[in-house]
């Protein structure tokens, strides 16, 4: 059984960076053609896709957010970690990991998400 | 960077089919999915590779994509099946991109 949690600060304060981690279980990022995403939702809006991870440590960002984003992970302790710096009210979002089922295919399980605002 | 167009809502009888149309430049030499969400929960993978159905989902969800457009459509739409519904692409240059959403009212 394939399970996500994010967990991270639930307010953070303009221009700070925040991090947030991506704890999973049931399957393996050594593992062949598996990847871990982060997706966002602001409150009202859409979903909007962030950065992606590969099992080999490649990734992919969002075009445009790539100057503020990092993903990266720890395969040890089963964790995939975002980070986003000079965070702006408009970041204020509920962010979502998400597991990928396979190549071209969608995230089949998803964390239940973490609630970020962003406030001075 | 790449865009995809849905329709803010749609609307349909309880029985009867709905359609959810998700546009972008020559979507169908890509691949998509599509994605439940419902209020207050994470989205539900409905629809991946264009018309694959995971496990669980029931085979009343079905999706195509050719062309500029991809569609979903949901036949003998229930009321449960209100909701938040979101196409994505997949694309070699940027990995991933989500359509607008759509809100489907089952009247």
């Amino acid at each position: 059984q394939i399970t996500l949690r994010e967990s991270g600060p639930t307010l953070v304060k303009p221009t700070q960076t925040l991090t947030l981690t991506c704890t999973f279980s049931g399957f393996s990022l050594n593992t062949s053609g598996v990847a871990v995403g982060w997706i966002r939702q602001p409150p009202g809006k859409a979903l909007e896709w962030l950065a992606l991870i590969y099992w080999d440590g490649d990734n992919r960002y969002s075009p445009s957010l790539k100057s503020r984003l990092t993903i990266t992970k720890d395969t040890s302790k089963n964790q995939i970690v975002l980070a986003m710096t000079d965070m702006d009210p408009v970041d204020t979002a509920t962010y979502y990991c998400a597991h990928r089922l396979g190549v071209n295919s969608g995230y089949g399980h998803w964390g239940q998400g973490t609630r970020v605002t962003v406030s001075s | 960077s790449y865009e995809l167009t849905q329709p803010p809502s749609v609307s349909v009888s309880p029985g009867q089919t709905a359609s959810i149309t998700c546009s972008g430049d020559k979507l169908g030499d890509k691949y998509v999915c599509w994605y439940q969400q419902k209020p207050g929960q994470s989205p539900v993978l409905v629809i991946y590779q264009d018309r694959k159905r995971p496990s669980g989902i029931p085979e009343r969800f079905s999706g195509s994509n050719s062309g500029n457009t991809a569609t979903l459509n949901i036949s003998g739409t229930q009321a449960m099946d209100e909701a938040d519904y979101y196409c994505q692409a997949w694309d070699s240059n940027t990995a991933g991109v989500f359509g607008g959403g759509t809100k489907l009212t089952v009247l």
